[in-house]
């Protein structure tokens, strides 16, 4: 198996764009997790889906973060608009076990930069 | 919820020398705990796991007792490498809310 696939690896953007950060989770596993890493916080899950469904977003920062999961092999992450405070590596980690997810597998991540 | 609470690094050892990284966590029952190591550039892959007390998780010379009298479980290994170089992170696992709760991490300096 490839594992967990994010993409871009790495994004530079001006503040005020749009990002989109893509996911691809391993192969039959049922939840599918977004986590912030930076220096000042260190990880933060910020939304996490069972079957394709969010469960919970309480960690997403405000209303200029949305996550999608249309299909079971398929996430995204969008930040509308960006800030330069948005800085930081999005990893996205998969779980294979329905009801519950107590391993994680995570993607290499993705380091975004907002002028 | 739960919580997780790492020594901070980093950790600065020679080669070949004793590791122990310090974890306690916080939890309303009993969580199956883990060990997570993230190497440069790389994402977080998981180490070692126990999923009841006095069990023991072991990976790569690494080891860890899940201690519920003292809400702990320490990282140790006997004999550290260079290629041990990385962060790692305790976390607990909260049945209730699916989810796990990460420490802030240690980083691990291993020198030749």
């Amino acid at each position: 198996d490839a594992g967990v696939i994010q993409s871009p690896r790495h994004e530079v953007t001006e503040m005020g764009q749009e990002v989109t950060l893509r996911c691809k989770p391993i192969s039959g596993h049922d939840y599918l997790f977004w986590y912030r890493q930076t220096m000042m916080r260190g990880l933060e899950l910020l939304i996490y889906f069972n079957n394709n469904v969010p469960i919970d977003d309480s960690g997403m920062p405000e209303d200029r973060f949305s996550a999608k999961m249309p299909n079971a092999s398929f996430s995204t992450l969008k930040i509308q608009p960006s800030e330069p405070r948005d800085s930081a590596v999005y990893f996205c980690a998969s779980s294979p076990r329905t009801g519950k997810p107590d391993t994680q597998y995570f993607g290499p991540g993705t380091r975004l930069t907002v002028l | 919820g739960n919580s997780v609470t790492q020594m901070e690094g980093p950790v600065t050892l020679s080669e070949e020398a004793f590791l122990t990284i310090n974890c306690t966590y916080t939890a309303t029952g009993y969580p199956s705990l883990f060990w997570y190591v993230q190497y440069p550039g790389e994402g977080l892959q998981l180490l070692l796991k126990a999923t009841k007390a006095d069990d023991k998780g072991s990976n790569k010379g690494f080891e860890a007792t899940y201690r519920k009298e003292t809400t702990s479980f320490h990282l140790e290994k006997g004999s550290v490498q260079v290629s041990d170089s990385a962060v790692y992170f305790c976390a607990a696992y909260n049945n209730a809310g699916n989810m796990l709760t990460f420490g802030g991490g240690t980083r691990l300096m291993v020198k030749p």
